[in-house]
């Protein structure tokens, strides 16, 4: 079974410009969860989206936005990236609700430049 | 809202000697989850153990267990046995039914002795 599947591996942009991230979720997990791993900032939660909805957003600008299609796969846009934005940027999916077990992608590593 | 501190930000351990990694967290919820992920140099994030806050027997996963102390808030991973292949970046993280996101400590830096 396919697991998470995020690209691209890599990204650099430079300052001002957009980036756009995707991420494929594992078959029958409707929900998708975006999380932003800055160094020596741990883990940050982005997004959450569920059956098409965005369903609960952390502590970030509007310029961090994204969707998720009918198939449950999604897209995080960043737009006037900022130096700030590089980092790992982690996708995970689970069935629903992250009280069973997330499954997490490799990330992609966005540098801003 | 929850929070979940990490306080140690690196360890290191003998293999096959056992090490423990300190978690404590807060939230105002009843209905909560605990967990403990891996990250390994490849980045991907791995879910090593969960814990339901309201089962009082604790979780074990083969080499793996914790010490979930609800009274202290705390959440302690032990590695039994530790092998080469432990030695990775581990996170603290807990849930809740309202919101379903994962709340993450800093995480702690475990490096294996040979």
């Amino acid at each position: 079974e396919a697991g998470v599947t995020q690209s691209p591996t890599h990204l650099i942009k430079t300052r001002g410009q957009q980036a756009t991230l995707r991420c494929s979720p594992i078959s029958g997990h409707t929900s998708v969860y975006w999380y932003q791993q800055a160094l020596g900032l741990g883990l940050q939660f982005l997004l959450w989206y569920d059956e098409g909805e965005e369903r609960n957003r952390g502590n970030f600008p509007p310029r961090f936005s994204g969707r998720q299609f009918p198939n449950y796969s999604s897209e995080l846009n960043v737009n006037a990236l900022e130096l700030e934005d590089s980092a790992l940027y982690l996708c995970a999916s689970s069935i629903r609700v992250m009280n069973t077990e997330a499954f997490f992608g490799q990330g992609t590593r966005l540098t801003v430049v | 809202a929850q929070t979940v501190t990490q306080s140690q930000p690196e360890m290191s351990v003998q293999e096959a000697e056992t090490v423990t990694l300190s978690c404590t967290y807060d939230t105002s919820e009843s209905d909560y989850y605990l967990f403990w992920y891996k990250q390994p140099p490849s980045r991907q994030m791995i879910l090593v153990i969960r814990q339901e806050a309201y089962k009082q027997q604790n979780a074990t996963e083969n080499r793996f267990s914790v010490n979930f102390q609800k009274a202290a808030k705390s959440f302690s991973l032990k590695i039994s046995d530790s092998q080469l292949g432990d030695a990775a970046m581990y996170f603290c993280a807990s849930s809740t039914g309202a919101n379903s996101k994962l709340t993450f400590g800093k995480g702690i830096t475990l490096s294996v002795r040979p």
